[in-house]
C-alpha cells in the first residue's frame, strides 16, 4: 500500500516570501512516480510536475523549483517570490510500479496556500 | 490548456433527481477516470476506463452509474443521490491506465444534492 502525507494543512505568507510545501510518501515498490498538482479556486487540478523515483535530480521551472530525496521519502515543492496568483491547494500525488497494481494515483489531502499581497 | 471539459459545471438536485455528469477531452486519451473530491477528504478514485472498458470501480455505490461510449467521452449518470454525495466530481484523462501516463484533469462539476 502507498500513501501520501502532506503534513501541512494551510500555509499563509506575504507576497514576495518564499514558500515550501512538503510531501512524504510511503511505498514499497522501487519504481514509482510522484507529482504535483495545483487546484485553485476554479476547482481544475492543474499539472505541474511528474518525476521518476530513478531521477533525483532537482528540477526548477521558472519560481517553482522541486527537492526530491529518496533517503527522506520526501518530494518538497518550492515557490520563490511568492504571488496572489499563487494561491491555491497544492496536491501531491504517487504512483506505483508493480505487478497487479492498478495504477492508481494516490493524493495526498492537500496544502492550502494563501498569498497575501 | 483546457484539453478536459466538464458540464455542468455547477449542480443541484434533490434526492429523487436523475441527473447525468458529461465530461470529454481533447488530448487523444485512451484512459478516462471520475474523482470525487469531498471537502477535508482526500480525492477518491471512482472509476477508471481504458478503451473503453472499465478497469477500475472502487466500490462505488449503484447509484452512480458510468458510461464510455467512446475514448473521448465520459458519463457518470446519478438517480436517488444522498446529501453525503455532495461534492466535486472531477473527471480526468491519461494516455492509458495501463502505463504511468500523466493524468490531465478537468474544471469538475460542483454537486449539491438536497
Amino acid at each position: 500500500a502507498q500513501k501520501v502525507t502532506q503534513a501541512q494543512t494551510e500555509i499563509s505568507v506575504v507576497e514576495k516570501e518564499d514558500v515550501t510545501l512538503d510531501c512524504v510518501y510511503e511505498t514499497r515498490d522501487t519504481t514509482y512516480y510522484l507529482f504535483w498538482y495545483k487546484q485553485p479556486p476554479s476547482g481544475e487540478l492543474v499539472f505541474l510536475i511528474r518525476r521518476n523515483s530513478f531521477d533525483e535530480q532537482n528540477e526548477i521551472s521558472g519560481r517553482y523549483s522541486w527537492n526530491f530525496q529518496k533517503s527522506t521519502s520526501s518530494f518538497n515543492f518550492t515557490i520563490t517570490a511568492s504571488q496572489v496568483v499563487d494561491s491555491a491547494v497544492y496536491f501531491c500525488a504517487l504512483i506505483t510500479i508493480s505487478s497487479g497494481s492498478a495504477r492508481q494515483l494516490t493524493f495526498g489531502s492537500g496544502t492550502q496556500l494563501t498569498v497575501l499581497p | 490548456e483546457t484539453g478536459v471539459t466538464q458540464t455542468p459545471r455547477h449542480l443541484v438536485m434533490g434526492m429523487t433527481n436523475k441527473k447525468s455528469l458529461k465530461c470529454e477531452q481533447h488530448l487523444g486519451h485512451n484512459a478516462m477516470y471520475w474523482y470525487k473530491q469531498s471537502a477535508k477528504k482526500p480525492l477518491e478514485l471512482m472509476f477508471v476506463y481504458n478503451f473503453k472498458e472499465q478497469t477500475e470501480n472502487n466500490s462505488v455505490p449503484s447509484r452512480f452509474s458510468p458510461e464510455c461510449p467512446n475514448s473521448s467521452h465520459l458519463f457518470l449518470h446519478l438517480h436517488t443521490l444522498q446529501p453525503e454525495d455532495s461534492a466535486l466530481y472531477l473527471c480526468a484523462s491519461s494516455q492509458s491506465s495501463g502505463a504511468v501516463s500523466t493524468q490531465y484533469f478537468g474544471p469538475g462539476t460542483r454537486l449539491l444534492v438536497l
